[in-house]
């Protein structure tokens, strides 16, 4: 039972450029998300999913895309990085409210 | 949009030493949260609270949920190293369709010193 893993750990992008953050559950949740973490901000909700096929914003969804083809996925796409989306991504799968976290991807973006 | 103030930002102590975080909103939540994070980690969670009033109590760790559900406190008894991490509250919004959306406070981050 492996959690919440996310790929890759570390990404420095140029700006314009676009890519993918994998995140991935074993644990059957409906409901996952995404949250970015920015020094003296806590983490903060980008978009987020209650199942698949269904996904909704968070309070920080501009830059962003995901989909939800499967229960165990949730990929979220930056289309065109920006320097403003250097930060660290946490990916989260939930039951009961109570929130599993993955180990986080940072990205840098020049 | 609802927001979580936490303070103090920073805390630097000594082990022994007793401190209190603080985590309060102009808003009700239905529940709230506590998490610790590490470096090069997700935050993990520490506990639930969901009735107003209510004390929870993990080893020297106590966590209280204000009367009016819009505050929360940390205690933490005779710190020890081992503490030393990122702490966050997050609030769940009450009622609606917001089933595993949280607001985080930006969080407090404890040093303690052997």
């Amino acid at each position: 039972n492996a959690g919440v893993t996310q790929t890759p750990k570390f990404q420095v992008l140029k700006t314009g450029q676009s890519m993918t953050l994998q995140c991935a559950q074993d644990m059957n949740h409906e409901y996952m998300s995404w949250y970015r973490q920015d020094p003296g901000m806590g983490l903060r909700l980008i978009h987020y999913s209650v199942g698949a096929g269904i996904t909704d914003q968070g309070e920080v969804p501009n830059g962003y895309n995901v989909s939800r083809s499967t229960t165990e996925d949730f990929p979220l796409r930056l289309l065109s990085a920006a320097p403003s989306q250097t930060s660290v991504y946490f990916c989260a799968s939930s039951r009961y409210n109570e929130q599993f976290f993955g180990p986080g991807t940072r990205l840098t973006v020049l | 949009t609802q927001l979580l103030k936490q303070s103090p930002q920073f805390l630097s102590i000594q082990e022994g030493e007793n401190l209190t975080v603080y985590c309060n909103s102009s808003s009700v939540f239905s529940s709230l949260q506590w998490y610790r994070q590490e470096p090069g980690e997700g935050p993990v969670l520490l506990v639930t609270v969901v009735t107003g009033g209510e004390v929870k109590k993990l080893k020297r760790l106590t966590f209280q949920f204000g009367d009016a559900r819009k505050d929360s406190s940390l205690h933490i008894t005779a710190a020890q190293p081992g503490d030393t991490g990122l702490y966050l509250c997050a609030g769940i919004n009450a009622g609606g369709t917001s089933y595993g959306k949280l607001t985080f406070g930006q969080g407090t981050i404890l040093t303690v010193h052997p």
